[in-house]
């Protein structure tokens, strides 16, 4: 069982420069999360998504977009790469239907922006 | 603004050794606790907590929740290597159908052999 996968797992990106984060499901879950994860910040919740079709902002979504292509996929674009977005970046999906159940983490996108 | 305290921070410790980690909490909406491992990748779940009093156990790993008090504490008994990472505390919270993970900062743990 796949779980949560997320593409690339690395990449560097100069000041400036457009990037998407691909994040994919494979377990009919209806919520997807994006999370950055900085030293000493603990995981905060950029954008989520409750069900397909719906997007909602976090704790820090300035400078960054989400898409919920289907059911299975949540992307986070940034649209102009700032060194302070130089961190580890987490999807993760949670079946809502089943009270009792965690949230599934990805292996994390690490990215550095020069 | 929902905020989630973990402490301590760092917590250095010699094989064998008992550790409890704690974690406090003042948030809108509480639904479930929950916490986490994370080694060098993704946070691997160990326990959720919705209820006051009752004692979630798995091997060396237990752990319980406070709604009155509003915190939860992590024990690790006879404490090994592999125990070494950073233990997460989260809460949930929203309406069902629209809930949130608020993540505190994590308490780094380490197991000297």
């Amino acid at each position: 069982n796949a779980g949560v996968t997320q593409t690339p797992k690395f990449q560097v990106l100069k000041t400036g420069q457009s990037m998407t984060l691909q994040c994919a499901q494979d377990m009919n879950h209806n919520s997807m999360y994006w999370y950055r994860q900085d030293p000493g910040m603990g995981l905060r919740l950029i954008y989520y998504s409750a069900s397909e079709g719906t997007t909602d902002k976090g704790e820090v979504p300035n400078g960054y977009n989400v898409s919920r292509l289907n059911k299975r996929e949540f992307s986070l674009r940034l649209e102009s790469a700032a060194p302070s977005q130089t961190s580890v970046y987490f999807c993760a999906s949670y079946r809502r239907a089943v009270e009792g159940q965690p949230q599934h983490f990805g292996d994390g996108t690490r990215l550095s922006i020069l | 603004e929902d905020k989630v305290v973990q402490s301590p921070l760092s917590l250095v410790v010699h094989e064998g050794d008992t550790v409890t980690l704690n974690c406090s909490y003042e948030v809108t909406n509480f639904r479930s606790l929950l916490w986490y491992k994370q080694e060098k990748k993704a946070p691997t779940f160990l326990f959720m907590l919705t209820s006051s009093g009752i004692e979630k156990k798995s091997g060396r790993l237990s752990s319980i929740l406070d709604k009155k008090e509003l915190f939860s504490i992590l024990n690790i008994t006879a404490t090994q290597t592999g125990d070494s990472a950073i233990y997460l505390c989260a809460v949930r919270t929203g309406n069902f159908g629209n809930e949130k993970l608020t993540f505190g900062t994590g308490t780094r743990l380490t197991i000297i052999p």
